[in-house]
């Protein structure tokens, strides 16, 4: 079945304490991306990639880390967290950057 | 960052209503995207859009790409109670950032049976 997979589905922890969210597709999808959904503010784009070893920052990229190893996972790493992290988090993959984005299931951050 | 405006922000609707509802941006995109969001899961694709004035269907689902490609709206026919959820309108600009997606805030929709 063709999906976007993230884990954890969800996570409390503190300031400070790094944190990895996985992000990985099994449809060979060469563009994926990290959005934050808020009440309010729809999702807004965190950092995007073209292709394996090829990363960019979305909108909101401060307090974030991205890596493109392989071109099936897109790990969203939290070096710092800090409380303003709290959202739900989503990973999604497209076959290029101007194809539409199959999404995963999202990850809900609580950061203390 | 790009604003997409969507509205209205909630619905509240009849059974067997049609549905409206409507994304503008200030700037010129070169794709309209329509997804569909329920709890505890990501947005699904509904429609996608890529030429101005384009008009595309999805069983009940209508939506249309606005001539002056800083618009576009989606129409549901004759609503049911599955139809529940918010509705999100996403784009790419033409120019300056056409590889980053853009969202709108969403449209809440509840159907009274």
């Amino acid at each position: 079945e063709a999906q976007v997979t993230q884990n954890p589905r969800y996570l409390i922890t503190v300031t400070g304490k790094k944190l990895t969210v996985t992000c990985s597709q099994n449809m060979n999808h060469e563009y994926m991306s990290w959005y934050r959904q808020d009440p309010g503010l729809g999702l807004r784009q965190i950092y995007y990639s073209m292709n394996v070893e090829v990363t960019d920052k979305g909108d909101v990229p401060e307090g974030y880390k991205v890596s493109r190893k392989e071109k099936r996972n897109f790990p969203l790493i939290l070096e710092s967290p800090s409380p303003n992290q709290t959202s739900l988090y989503f990973c999604a993959s497209s076959f290029s950057y101007n194809q539409p984005q199959h999404f995963g299931d999202g990850t809900r951050l609580s950061i203390l | 960052g790009q604003q997409l405006n969507q509205s209205p922000q909630s619905m509240f609707i009849q059974e067997g209503e049609d549905v409206s509802m409507n994304c503008t941006s200030s700037s010129i995109f070169n794709t309209w995207l329509w997804y569909k969001q329920e709890p505890g899961e990501g947005p699904v694709l509904l429609i996608a859009l890529y030429k101005a004035g384009e008009l595309t269907s999805n069983g009940r689902l209508t939506a249309q790409f606005g001539i002056t490609r800083k618009d576009s709206f989606l129409n549901i026919s004759a609503s049911i109670p599955s139809d529940v959820g918010i509705y999100f309108c996403a784009g790419q600009p033409s120019l300056y950032n056409f590889n980053k997606f853009y969202f709108g805030s969403g449209t809440k929709l509840n159907v009274k049976p």
